[in-house]
């Protein structure tokens, strides 16, 4: 099962404006993650946040980490029409071996309309 | 820097056949590495991950398997290939110090429809 799941599922903003994605999980986690995919490409890293972190900030990226409720938030500011693309939340999860590996959500779709 | 390669980028196989996806990492050593299908619209599901060479820890049971012949070199597998095994593959590594829950870096991808 997955352990983040993304909200909301597609974000359609004009440029300039801000864009906000919100991630929930399940269990704890060690680290929470965002990355970012443009069609039929792979995925690109974009910030880490760790557990004891509320807040991040990359450029015109902004994370925040809540243990508390167990979610997260991206916020993209004055977005460009460049920054169209999907975007996941990955958290660390204990998988059916034993072993802690990443889980992805299925993302938000966002849309910046030039 | 390190880079990270995937092949071929596209595929198009009956179902029955044979598959062999490549994956190949450079500039780093003893690096984690991962194969992840993605559904269309869908988010990515772990298939198979190893920590060293001869070490392949599966996840799904499945029609798949993968094999890691060298330290920077992750190959996906079937000796037949079904409908549902369509999809888009992605190639992974991580820094190999922990479990698997860092900073990911991933290929460009293999677009694979199965006729």
């Amino acid at each position: 099962s997955q352990q983040g799941e993304e909200d909301p599922q597609a974000l359609s903003i004009q440029e300039g404006e801000n864009a906000t994605m919100n991630c929930s999980y399940k269990t704890s986690i060690n680290n929470l993650q965002w990355y970012r995919q443009n069609s039929g490409r792979g995925l690109v890293h974009l910030i880490l946040i760790r557990s004891n972190e509320r807040e991040k900030h990359s450029g015109r990226l902004r994370v925040t980490l809540d243990t508390s409720k167990k979610s997260s938030s991206l916020l993209i500011t004055a977005s460009r029409a460049a920054d169209t693309a999907s975007y996941f939340c990955a958290t660390d999860a204990v998988m059916d071996t034993g072993r802690r590996a990443l889980t992805f959500g299925s993302g938000t779709r966002l849309q910046v309309q030039p | 820097s390190q880079t990270i390669h995937q092949w071929p980028a596209t595929l198009v196989q009956p179902v029955g056949s044979p598959l062999s996806l490549e994956c190949t990492v450079e500039g780093t050593s003893n690096p984690n590495l991962y194969w992840y299908r993605q559904a269309a619209g869908r988010g990515l599901q772990l298939l198979f991950y190893s920590v060293g060479i001869g070490q392949i820890s599966s996840e799904v049971p499945q029609n798949l398997s993968a094999s890691r012949p060298q330290d920077r070199q992750f190959i996906l597998s079937s000796k037949k290939l079904l409908l549902s095994d369509s999809g888009f593959y992605l190639c992974a590594w991580s820094v190999g110090v922990s479990e698997g829950t860092d900073t990911q870096y991933f290929g460009p991808g293999t677009r694979l429809t199965v006729l």
